[in-house]
């Protein structure tokens, strides 16, 4: 993988059900993962920052699962609410010869209905 | 506690017109970048700066310039506009790669 890959791009969840999906990227030279929250007509908001392979985060329902050697990140909303719909972004920060830069992903959509 | 302070909100250009879109921050981080969103594009990085005086280039950024003479301060200029550079712009600033980006609001932009 050469750049930052999410699935789905979009995903409907109903109220109380769980849901995860996946962000791809480039296992070599790793130097960090970002996951944000981006709700519309909004700014993204930082949900987690991983820098550890096997790093789990976890703020209140939402959590993360990080392998750096395999290039992936889930991330998993436990008990959808309507106020979890929103894009989800991560970002690979990479390190090298071409630069110190964070690459986003096109984001997945969850929608959740009540 | 101001943040990422992004202006204007809203700007109409036209073709060929050249303009500047501010962004300053109070947090003394040294990391700051511009991004573009286009609808299902996600976020897409323009320009970035790892500190003072120090700027690169990042995916899309033909059409743009930046300087970063202060800490606070990372100007972006367009410097003869043009319809593809219709999009919303965000700058963002964080400490280091191990801390989350703070973004401002957004700029929105649209060139006829």
């Amino acid at each position: 993988i050469l750049n930052v890959e999410q699935s789905p791009q979009s995903l409907h969840v109903q109220e109380g059900d769980s849901t995860n999906f996946t962000c791809s990227f480039p296992s070599s030279n790793f130097y960090a993962l970002h996951w944000y929250r981006w709700e519309t007509a909004k700014s993204p908001e930082a949900l987690f920052v991983m820098t550890l392979n096997g790093d789990e985060k976890k703020k209140g329902r939402i959590s993360a699962t990080l392998n750096t050697k395999e290039g992936y990140s889930y991330l998993y909303i436990k008990g959808s609410q309507p106020e979890d719909s929103a894009t989800y972004l991560c970002a690979f920060w990479k390190v090298g010869a071409a630069g110190n830069k964070l690459t986003f992903g096109g984001g997945t959509r969850v929608l959740v209905k009540p | 506690n101001a943040g990422v302070t992004q202006t204007p909100k809203f700007q109409v250009l036209k073709t060929g017109q050249s303009m500047t879109l501010q962004c300053a921050q109070d947090m003394n981080h040294e990391y700051m970048s511009w991004y573009r969103q286009d609808p299902g594009m996600g976020l897409r990085l323009i320009h970035y700066s790892v500190g003072a005086g120090i700027t690169d280039q990042g995916e899309v950024p033909n059409g743009y310039n930046v300087s970063r003479s202060t800490t606070e301060d990372f100007p972006l200029r367009l410097l003869s506009a043009a319809p593809s550079q219709t999009s919303v712009y965000f700058c963002a600033s964080s400490r280091n790669s191990n801390q989350p980006q703070h973004f401002g609001d957004g700029t929105r932009l649209s060139i006829l």
